[in-house]
Parts: structure tokens; C-alpha cells; sequence
């Protein structure tokens, strides 16, 4: 029981590049999250699925774009890189997000540089 | 839009101090989750408060939910080294997404 695997660990890009950030959980949760983390900022949402099949934006979308692939993944593409997406990001899962939301479980993150 | 600020930014004690956190909501939220990240590491999940004025212990950590649900806190008794990193609140808004605070940052000195 892997819980949430992130892939790659880091990344440097160079500005106008594209990649995706890979995430997938084996614990059979229905809502995955990406966010990213940046120094004195705390954790920002970018996006969401709140269930296979769907997603939603969250604070800060723009120049980012997810794939709910199945249940179990949920991908983040930057399709052209630029030094403000210079950043932590982190996949997270929950079981579902109810009323209360749930408890998130986290991946290890991804620490990308773009110059 | 709805913020959540945590207070302070940064804090450093002496191992054996005690240490406190604060979170103020600008809306009433539906419940309070904690986080701790460890230098380098990512957020792992302590606990969640849902009632007003709820209080939850574990071990030397002692959390709030206050009566408006505006604010929480998180209080270490007795700070040990293993306490270092970071602590995030994070408010729920009813439904999927969860508001981070900044997070307040503890260092121990032994």
C-alpha cells in the first residue's frame, strides 16, 4: 500500500517547455487535488476532482491544465512553463468530499524549477 | 474571497517552552483540519475539529475549535525537538475544497 506516488521527484524546465506531473493513489479514494506550495504561501489549490470523471478549478488555475485518467490517477500538465510555476506541487487524495471535507493524503511532491 | 490567516509565521523556542498556533477564518467554517510538515517532507494530517468550541488532545498537543468556528488553535506543551516543522490549518468551506493557512514554522533549540 504505496498511498499517494508522485512522479518525477524534480523537474527543471526551461521557460515555453511543457511536462505533466503524475499522480496516482491506491487507496481507493474518490477526490484528488493538486497544489502547489511556494515559500510563505502555504498550499494552494489548483485543481480538483471531486470524483472520476470530473474536475474543477480551484485558486489558481491559469496556465495548468488536469486529467482525471481513472480512479486512481490524476495528472497536471503545464503546456508552456513559465518562471512563476517555478514550485513545490503536491497530489493529495480523499476519500470524498463531503460536507466536511475529508482528510487529505498527500504524495511525497514534486519540486520544479522552471528557468 | 475566503482566507484563512495563521499567525505567527515563525516561531522559535527553546526545547521545553511551550509553543501556540492561531488560525482566523474571514467566514464560518465548517470544520478544522491540522497538518504538520517536516523540513523537506510533506503535510501528514493530526486532526480535524467539527463543533463548536471542540477541544482535542493528543499527547502534548491540544487543539481548539473556537464557538464562532472563525478561529482554532494548536498548542505543544513542553516542546521536544521532534517537534520542528511546519503546522497548517486548513478550513473547510462545506464540500471539496479546504483553504490553507501559510502555516506557522517552529524551531526548537535544544
Amino acid at each position: 500500500n504505496a498511498g499517494v506516488t508522485q512522479t518525477p521527484k524534480f523537474q527543471v524546465l526551461k521557460t515555453g517547455q511543457s511536462m505533466t506531473l503524475q499522480c496516482a493513489q491506491d487507496m481507493n479514494h474518490n477526490s484528488m487535488y493538486w497544489y502547489r506550495q511556494d515559500p510563505g504561501m502555504g498550499l494552494r489549490l489548483i485543481y480538483y476532482s471531486a470524483s472520476e470523471g470530473t474536475t474543477d478549478k480551484g485558486e489558481v488555475p491559469n496556465g495548468y491544465n488536469v486529467s482525471r485518467l481513472n480512479k486512481r490517477e490524476f495528472s497536471l500538465r503545464l503546456e508552456s512553463a513559465a518562471p512563476s510555476q517555478t514550485s513545490v506541487y503536491f497530489c493529495a487524495s480523499s476519500v470524498t468530499g463531503g460536507f466536511f471535507s475529508d482528510t487529505q493524503y498527500f504524495g511525497p511532491g514534486t519540486r520544479l524549477t522552471v528557468l | 474571497g475566503q482566507q484563512v490567516m495563521q499567525i505567527p509565521q515563525y516561531q522559535h523556542v527553546q526545547e521545553g517552552e511551550d509553543f501556540t498556533t492561531y488560525c482566523n477564518s474571514s467566514t464560518t467554517l465548517s470544520n478544522i483540519q491540522w497538518y504538520k510538515q517536516r523540513p523537506g517532507g510533506h503535510p501528514v494530517f493530526l486532526i480535524q475539529l467539527v463543533k463548536s468550541g471542540e477541544v482535542k488532545k493528543q499527547k502534548r498537543l491540544t487543539f481548539q475549535f473556537g464557538e464562532a468556528k472563525k478561529n482554532s488553535s494548536l498548542h505543544i506543551t513542553a516542546t521536544q525537538t521532534t517537534d520542528v516543522g511546519t503546522y497548517f490549518c486548513a478550513g473547510g468551506t462545506g464540500g471539496f475544497k479546504t483553504i490553507f493557512g501559510a502555516g506557522t514554522r517552529l524551531f526548537v533549540k535544544a
